[in-house]
C-alpha cells in the first residue's frame, strides 16, 4: 500500500540555523512527491515538487528537497530559517501520471527558537 | 484570482444531523478534490469530481456523498453526522491541462464540529 513517513512529529531549530525535514515514502514505482505548508488556520500551500529530471528541486520560500530513490525519500531542507517558517510541514505522494490522489504524511510542526 | 474559496469557514453540527460543505475552485480549474483532516493528521483524500462525476474515492462510507456543478462548483455532504467527521475539511482544485496540471491549490477549509 502506498504510504508516507514523516519521523518526526515536532521539530524546533533556532531562527538562522539550517532545517531538514525528513519524508520517506512506500510506492511501487516512482510517485510524484510534494512538500507542502500549513500554518494555523490556514490551507495547504505547495512548497515543491518532483515529477521527474533533476533529483534536486527548488521550491518557494527558499525551501529545496532532494529525491533519493534507494532511500524512497524526499527531504525537505532549508539553508537558514526564519521566524515566519513556524508551521506545519507535510510530505505527500501521488501516483506517477495523475496527482488526482494524493497521499499525505502526518505531518511534521516546525517551530524557531528566537 | 480569488483562488480556491470555501464556505462556511466554521460549522457546528450535532451527531445525526446533516451538513453540505462548498468549494469554488480556482479559475480555470475544472477538477475538485476533497480531504478530510482530522487534528493533528495529514489530509485523507475523500473523493474527486471531474465533469460533474466522481471520478475517485478514497477510503470513505456512503455517508460522504458529492457534487460538482457545471460551473465547476462542488459540494460535500455528510449524513448521520458522528463525532468522528468532526475535522477540518478542504477542498483542492486542478486544472486537466497546462503548466499547472497535476498541481493541486488547497482552500482554507471549513472546520466542522460534531457536538
Amino acid at each position: 500500500a502506498q504510504s508516507v513517513t514523516q519521523p518526526d512529529i515536532h521539530i524546533t531549530v533556532s531562527e538562522g540555523a539550517s532545517l531538514e525535514l525528513r519524508c520517506n515514502y512506500s510506492y511501487g514505482a516512482t510517485p510524484y512527491l510534494f512538500w507542502y505548508v500549513q500554518s494555523p488556520g490556514q490551507g495547504l500551500q505547495l512548497l515543491l515538487k518532483y515529477f521527474s529530471g533533476d533529483t534536486l528541486v527548488q521550491g518557494i520560500k527558499g525551501f529545496e528537497a532532494e529525491f533519493k530513490r534507494s532511500q524512497s525519500s524526499f527531504n525537505l531542507r532549508k539553508p537558514s530559517v526564519h521566524w515566519s517558517d513556524a508551521a506545519e510541514y507535510f510530505c505527500a505522494v501521488a501516483p506517477w501520471g495523475s496527482a488526482s490522489k494524493i497521499i499525505f504524511g502526518s505531518g511534521t510542526r516546525l517551530s524557531i527558537r528566537p | 484570482d480569488a483562488g480556491v474559496t470555501q464556505s462556511p469557514t466554521h460549522l457546528i453540527k450535532t451527531r445525526g444531523q446533516q451538513v453540505t460543505l462548498r468549494c469554488s475552485p480556482k479559475s480555470g480549474h475544472d477538477t475538485v478534490s476533497w480531504y478530510q483532516q482530522a487534528l493533528g493528521q495529514g489530509p485523507q483524500f475523500i473523493f474527486q469530481y471531474y465533469e460533474e462525476e466522481e471520478r475517485q474515492r478514497g477510503n470513505f462510507p456512503d455517508r460522504f456523498s458529492g457534487h460538482q456543478f457545471p460551473n465547476y462548483s462542488s459540494e460535500l455532504n455528510v449524513n448521520a453526522l458522528w463525532l468522528g467527521d468532526s475535522a477540518l475539511y478542504l477542498c483542492a482544485s486542478s486544472p486537466t491541462s497546462g503548466s499547472s496540471y497535476n498541481e493541486q491549490f488547497f482552500g482554507p477549509g471549513t472546520r466542522l464540529t460534531v457536538l
